[in-house]
């Protein structure tokens, strides 16, 4: 129940496109639901994150869409750019701890 | 701002032999966070301090000890290394718990031989 469950493992999308990494967890205590960007011998950085009570969220090219009832939530990344080739890591949280799903490595070729 | 601060960043080790990760950060956050990052397993938490005199066991926190030192500092120890424990090692901060986003340090990777 404190599985966050991430897919795909890996996505290879050409420039312009769109790139789009789900994740589906199964506690309905979950409150908070980050995304974490991180590239090569980097540390995870946030990237953008909602609450359940929202269904979207958007900051610039990044969307994150939140389904209450199916339990799951993605991440979309609008006009990708080479730039945004990194791993992305979903994420929940539950009182003062975050689960992290397993991470999907995107890369985005011109 | 030097954020989260992680010392060595790459280390060996001889199985048996114990070593200490150390963690600060000077952004005055309250809640601090160990994980170790594995291919295809991402990130897994082994211990964290939700303030300054409290930790908590993560997810796998076995063959793991930790410290926090102080309000800034957050160390992280194995007593007797085994090779299962090679990974990559992330000391990560945030003001008040998870709802205000973590802020990461660059790592530790450590390598048991």
């Amino acid at each position: 129940q404190q599985q966050v469950k991430q897919s795909p493992q890996s996505l290879i999308v050409q420039k312009g496109g769109i790139s789009i990494i789900n994740c589906a967890y199964e506690n309905t205590a979950f409150d908070y639901f980050p995304w974490y960007q991180q590239f090569p011998g980097k540390g995870p950085a946030l990237l953008i994150a909602i609450r359940p009570d929202v269904s979207e969220k958007k900051e610039g090219r990044f969307t994150i869409s939140f389904n209450k009832s199916a339990k799951q939530f993605s991440l979309h990344i609008m006009d990708s750019q080479p730039g945004d080739s990194a791993t992305y890591f979903c994420a929940a949280s539950m009182v003062d701890k975050l689960i992290f799903g397993t991470g999907t490595r995107l890369q985005v070729f011109p | 701002n030097a954020g989260v601060t992680q010392t060595p960043k790459f280390q060996v080790l001889k199985t048996g032999q114990s070593m200490t990760l150390q963690c600060a950060q000077d952004m005055n956050h309250n809640s601090m966070y160990w994980y170790r990052q594995d291919p295809g397993m991402g990130l897994r938490l082994i211990y964290y301090s939700a303030s300054e005199g409290t930790t908590d066991k993560g997810e796998v926190p076995n063959g793991y000890n930790v410290s926090r030192l102080n309000k800034r500092e957050f160390s992280l120890r194995l007593e007797s290394a085994a090779p299962s424990q090679t990974s990559v090692y992330f000391c990560a901060s945030s003001l008040e718990g998870v709802n205000y986003g973590y802020t990461f340090g660059s790592g530790t990777r450590l390598t048991v031989v």
